[in-house]
């Protein structure tokens, strides 16, 4: 069945340095791929998505990448701030008729 | 305007009894959905509701677990007999969902559910 592997599960950064989260996805349908932020007691909120007919997409300190031949996407935050501790979920769609499949999230910690 | 919205906040309940689970979506969102978060865990899929088509109901776990949605609005999840391995939080989101288009799935806060 559809399933989503998400890289690492945990995630410590000093404060101003890079993070990447990877993921991964079995189905080669899906054409949606959505990110969404956890912050505690909260439920999840979209950070950025990215759809299969492009491969980049940058909203300001956030960057998505995919790469559909190896079946791989990625988030990419530059310049991270204490607020971008959450934790961080990947997801995967192959329809609008169909359910998102999320990866199982990335706790980001980072370090003043 | 108002968001998605769940009740109770929090439910605890003894082994054995059932309970109910409410979610009430952004007004005009078509498509509806419950997930199953367990502590530190990530999302689980239950079911998905889009408008008047037959719900996803792939996700659900057992035949202890039921949803319905009135009216293409609120909707409920029921569990029967509950178990301590149902302990988890319940989240329910919505969207809008027309014309094949993707849109982003607004979340609500959450039913954190206790299983004594």
């Amino acid at each position: 069945g559809e399933n989503v592997e998400q890289h690492p599960s945990t995630l410590s950064v000093q404060e101003g340095d890079s993070a990447v989260i990877k993921c991964t996805y079995s189905d080669s349908a899906s054409n949606y791929f959505p990110w969404y932020k956890q912050e505690l007691g909260k439920g999840p909120q979209l950070i950025i998505d990215i759809r299969s007919n492009v491969g980049e997409k940058k909203d300001q300190r956030i960057a998505v990448t995919l790469n559909k031949t190896a079946k791989h996407f990625s988030l990419h935050i530059t310049e991270t701030q204490p607020e971008d501790s959450a934790v961080y979920f990947c997801a995967a769609s192959k329809s609008s008729a169909s359910k998102i499949i999320f990866g199982s999230g990335t706790r980001l910690s980072i370090r003043p | 305007g108002a968001g998605v919205s769940q009740s109770p906040s929090n439910k605890v309940t003894e082994k054995g009894k059932d309970v109910e689970l409410r979610c009430d979506p952004i007004s005009g969102h078509t498509a509806l959905y419950w997930y199953r978060q367990s502590l530190g865990q990530g999302l689980e899929f239950l079911i998905y509701f889009q408008g008047n088509s037959a719900p996803d109901k792939s996700g659900l776990p057992s035949d202890r677990f039921s949803a319905e949605r009135t009216g293409g609005s609120v909707s409920t999840l029921t569990i029967q007999r509950t178990q301590q391995e149902d302990s988890a939080v319940y989240l329910c989101a919505s969207s809008l969902m027309s014309g094949g288009s993707f849109y982003e799935q607004y979340f609500g806060p959450g039913t954190r559910l206790t299983v004594t």
